[in-house]
Parts: C-alpha cells; sequence; structure tokens
C-alpha cells in the first residue's frame, strides 16, 4: 500500500516569511507520480505540480519551487516571499506507476498542510 | 474553455432517502473518479471508471454507487443516505493514460440530516 505524509497539521507565517510544506511518501512501486495541489479558502482543488519518480530534479516557477529527494522519499514545496493569497490548504498526493499493481493509477492523498500568510 | 461541473454545489437531504450528485466534463478525459474529503481524513477515493460501462469501487465505496453510460458523465448515487455521508464530494477527471494529472471539480457539499 502507499502513503503519503504530512507532518506539518497547520503553519502560520508573516508576509514575505518563506515557508516550506514537508511531504514523505512510502511506495512499492519502482515508478510513481508526485503531486501537489493548492485548495484556497473558496474550496476548489487546484493542480500545482506533477513530477515523475525518475526525474529528480528540482523545480521552480515563479515563488514557487519543489525539492524531490528519492534517497529521503520526500517531495517538499517552498514559497518564497510569501504573500496573503498564498494562505490554503496544500496537499500532496503520490499515484503508482506499475501497470498490474493494486494501487496503479490511483492518487493517494496526504492529509494536507493549513498554510495562514498573515499580512 | 473545457472544464469539469458538478451540480449541485449544495445539498440538503434526509436520512434514507436516494441523493445523485452530477459531475460532467468536456475535455473528452477517459477517466474519472469520486472523492469525499472529511476533517481528518484528507481526499477518500469512493469510485472510479477507465472508460464507458467501466465503474470500480474505491477505498471507501460502501452505500455508494455509479454508472458511466458516456464520456462526460460519472453521476454518483448515495442509495439511501446516512448522517455519515455528510462530506463534500469532489468529482474529478484525467486524460486517456491511468497516471495521467487528476483535475477537479468545484464539489459539492452535501448534509444528511
Amino acid at each position: 500500500a502507499q502513503k503519503v505524509t504530512q507532518a506539518q497539521t497547520e503553519i502560520s507565517v508573516v508576509e514575505k516569511e518563506d515557508v516550506t510544506l514537508d511531504c514523505v511518501y512510502e511506495t512499492r512501486d519502482t515508478t510513481y507520480y508526485l503531486f501537489w495541489y493548492k485548495q484556497p479558502p473558496s474550496g476548489e482543488l487546484v493542480f500545482l505540480i506533477r513530477r515523475n519518480s525518475f526525474d529528480e530534479q528540482n523545480e521552480i516557477s515563479g515563488r514557487y519551487s519543489w525539492n524531490f529527494q528519492k534517497s529521503t522519499s520526500s517531495f517538499n514545496f517552498t514559497i518564497t516571499a510569501s504573500q496573503v493569497v498564498d494562505s490554503a490548504v496544500y496537499f500532496c498526493a503520490l499515484s503508482a506507476g506499475n501497470a498490474g499493481g493494486t494501487s496503479y493509477g490511483k492518487l493517494t492523498f496526504g492529509q494536507g498542510t493549513i498554510l495562514t500568510v498573515h499580512p | 474553455d473545457a472544464e469539469i461541473t458538478q451540480s449541485p454545489r449544495h445539498k440538503i437531504t434526509e436520512t434514507g432517502r436516494q441523493v445523485t450528485l452530477a459531475c460532467h466534463q468536456t475535455w473528452n478525459h477517459n477517466n474519472m473518479f469520486w472523492y469525499r474529503q472529511d476533517l481528518g481524513h484528507g481526499l477518500r477515493l469512493i469510485h472510479y471508471s477507465y472508460g464507458v460501462q467501466d465503474t470500480n469501487k474505491g477505498e471507501v465505496s460502501d452505500g455508494y454507487s455509479v454508472s458511466r453510460s458516456n464520456t462526460e458523465d460519472l453521476p454518483l448515487t448515495l442509495e439511501s443516505a446516512a448522517s455519515s455521508q455528510t462530506s463534500v464530494y469532489f468529482c474529478a477527471s484525467s486524460g486517456w493514460s491511468r497516471t495521467d494529472t487528476q483535475y477537479f471539480g468545484p464539489g459539492t457539499r452535501l448534509t444528511v440530516l
């Protein structure tokens, strides 16, 4: 079975601070996919990023960056110079990629981290 | 623009009633999914479909059913609503591969009294 752990239930920062959201995963599949989704106060789930298990390059998109380390089974998300609009619940998710496995193609979500950015 | 919609957005019903939540996508995606979101549990998979006439049970399927008669729609039916099914329900869809990225609808908040 696969598992995603987001140990930080809630994080509170002041605007312009950098913040890192942790994500640790467990899977027996040799191929897998990792995702981050954002859920703002309005409630919808917004896709942010997808990484493949065979691509450990870090990714940067504006103020957002992601650090994928297979050695520690982690896929952490950093927001640089946080803004009030970043306040949301952030979910890390894992999809198994080995065809034929029981978890193939199914998303397993972490519990989510509530990020509050104060002005 | 292609999109995924859910209706109704809010629903209040009584215990024992049958309820159907609609999900419609215009991306021509092959795969569709239903999740429920509850405090302390994150999102959990209820049912999913990898194509027309294909349906599969997820992690928390008891009390729910789905049918897939066309590409665009995957309605979720609660056969006899229970208070434990009070939740926010999200529909998602993804392309042709089972590992394609899933895109989510806006959600339906269901209250069972």
